[in-house]
């Protein structure tokens, strides 16, 4: 298919581990965002890159996530000794970024379902 | 911080039914969009409004976009089982990449 993949689709883990997510964005989309999505606090940004670069990642809820992208195309979600309040399902979008004043389409995948226990 | 308020929380209806969903933000962004989410999958893009007092149309669902694009509306016209899901609005800033801050969401249940 052509949309917007995430890996895996489901993680369990426990208390203090790293855990990594994964998306591959459409091809040829520029701008990658990642978001959260939990019963508590609803879908939020966590941060997005142009190309390769993260202009803003204040929206990181801690130090203990981290995010890169590589290549301008996959990224990776890192979380650092994992709580359980990071429970949630992880969004990633892509977009091809045209500078049109926000008209552009993000594409979403189906999210990565974490449960730390 | 800029918020988007969205009302009601939880809808369900029976099929036929008009209904409307509200979404009210704190602040303008550079424009406002509405998304549909089913179970399992990430959100789908209904509409995009930039202008303020713009009207769109999609078959049965209208959007309008307040005067002062702070405000934002979805009617659904003759709800239909197949409309069930959750609708979200979400503003848009072009500043910050079109970063989306999103409303909390209304889950909507249509019953046959």
């Amino acid at each position: 298919g052509a949309g917007v993949s995430q890996s895996p689709s489901n993680k369990v883990t426990e208390k203090g581990k790293d855990v990594e997510l994964r998306c591959d964005p459409i091809s040829g989309h520029t701008a990658l965002y990642w978001y959260r999505q939990s019963l508590g606090q609803g879908l939020e940004f966590l941060i997005y890159f142009q190309g390769n670069s993260a202009p803003d990642k204040s929206g990181l809820p801690s130090d203990r996530f981290s995010a890169e992208r590589t290549g301008g195309s996959v990224s990776t979600l890192t979380i650092q000794r994992t709580q359980q309040e990071d429970s949630a399902v992880y969004l990633c979008a892509s977009s091809s970024f045209t500078g049109t004043g926000g008209r552009e389409t993000q594409y979403f995948g189906p999210g990565t379902r974490l449960l730390v226990l | 911080t800029q918020l988007l308020e969205q009302s009601p929380q939880f809808l369900s209806i029976q099929e036929g039914e008009n209904l409307t969903v509200y979404c009210n933000s704190s602040s303008v962004f550079s424009s406002l969009q509405w998304y549909r989410q089913e179970p399992g999958e990430g959100p789908v893009l209904l509409v995009t409004v930039v202008t303020g007092g713009e009207v769109k149309k999609l078959k049965r669902l209208t959007f309008q976009f307040g005067d002062a694009r702070k405000d934002s509306s979805l009617h659904i016209t003759a709800a239909q089982p197949g409309d069930t899901g959750l609708y979200l609005c979400a503003g848009v800033t072009f500043s910050a990449g079109n970063m989306l801050t999103f409303g909390g969401g209304t889950r909507l249940m249509v019953k046959p």
